[in-house]
């Protein structure tokens, strides 16, 4: 167990619907990541935010946004969905950034349809 | 612009073979990480190790062992008698400073056969 938590596990909706998916980092852990991975597109890196403030883009589409709250958990809001998004999402901690190792969540499992 | 390539996309051995899963890295910065992350059956992402790019020293866990060469650019990760439960996806990942962001390797996948 890396003590990285996300919520929901899994989650099925349709197109054009907004989901949102939950993530608390390991205690102690200032920084936390976001990756979609898709059968296709292999593991990639959305977003990173650090103690509240974004830190680094990656792929993320403008459909998607998030943000880490003042506790420490993050939120990434997926919206106008579409097929293609269905994929899994994991959530990564750390206790600094750059340089560290990330301590992965179990991920969420999204099925659009 | 950084990238990391892992060549191999499948392996395939029989229990208590050795194994190498390759990894080759490009980055501009001078100040870089490299890791290695297990994804096993189960799916979740499991942390190997760590190499900054100031230490070349090769490390030796276990049955794991990782050599990294700057001259080569690589960060090559070796199983010494393959079990089965090593079955799993191999990510290796590079983080430099001046981006920030994580870049993973597109994975190998390691089949151990009993």
């Amino acid at each position: 167990d890396s003590g990285v938590t996300q919520t929901p596990k899994h989650l099925i909706t349709a197109t054009g619907q907004r989901v949102t998916l939950r993530c608390s980092p390991r205690s102690g852990d200032l920084s936390v990541y976001w990756y979609q991975q898709s059968l296709d597109q292999g593991l990639q890196f959305l977003i990173q935010y650090y103690n509240g403030e974004e830190r680094a883009k990656g792929n993320i589409l403008e459909r998607f946004s998030a943000q880490q709250f003042p506790d420490l958990h993050s939120e990434l809001n997926l919206s106008s969905l579409e097929l293609g998004d269905s994929a899994l999402y994991f959530c990564a901690s750390s206790p600094r950034w750059g340089g560290d190792e990330q301590f992965f969540g179990p991920g969420t499992r999204l099925t659009v349809l | 612009a950084q990238k990391v390539t892992q060549a191999q996309t499948e392996i395939s051995v029989v229990e208590k073979e050795d194994v190498t899963l390759d990894c080759v890295y490009e980055t501009r910065d001078t100040t870089y990480y490299l890791f290695w992350y297990k994804q096993p059956p189960s799916g979740e992402l499991v942390f190997l190790i760590r190499r900054n790019s100031f230490d070349e020293q090769n490390e030796i866990s276990g049955r794991y062992s990782w050599n990294f060469q700057k001259s080569t650019s690589s960060f090559n990760f070796t199983i010494t008698a393959s079990q089965v439960v090593d079955s799993a996806v191999y990510f290796c990942a590079l983080s430099a400073l001046g981006g920030f962001k994580t870049i993973f390797g597109a994975g190998t996948r390691l089949f151990v056969k009993a």
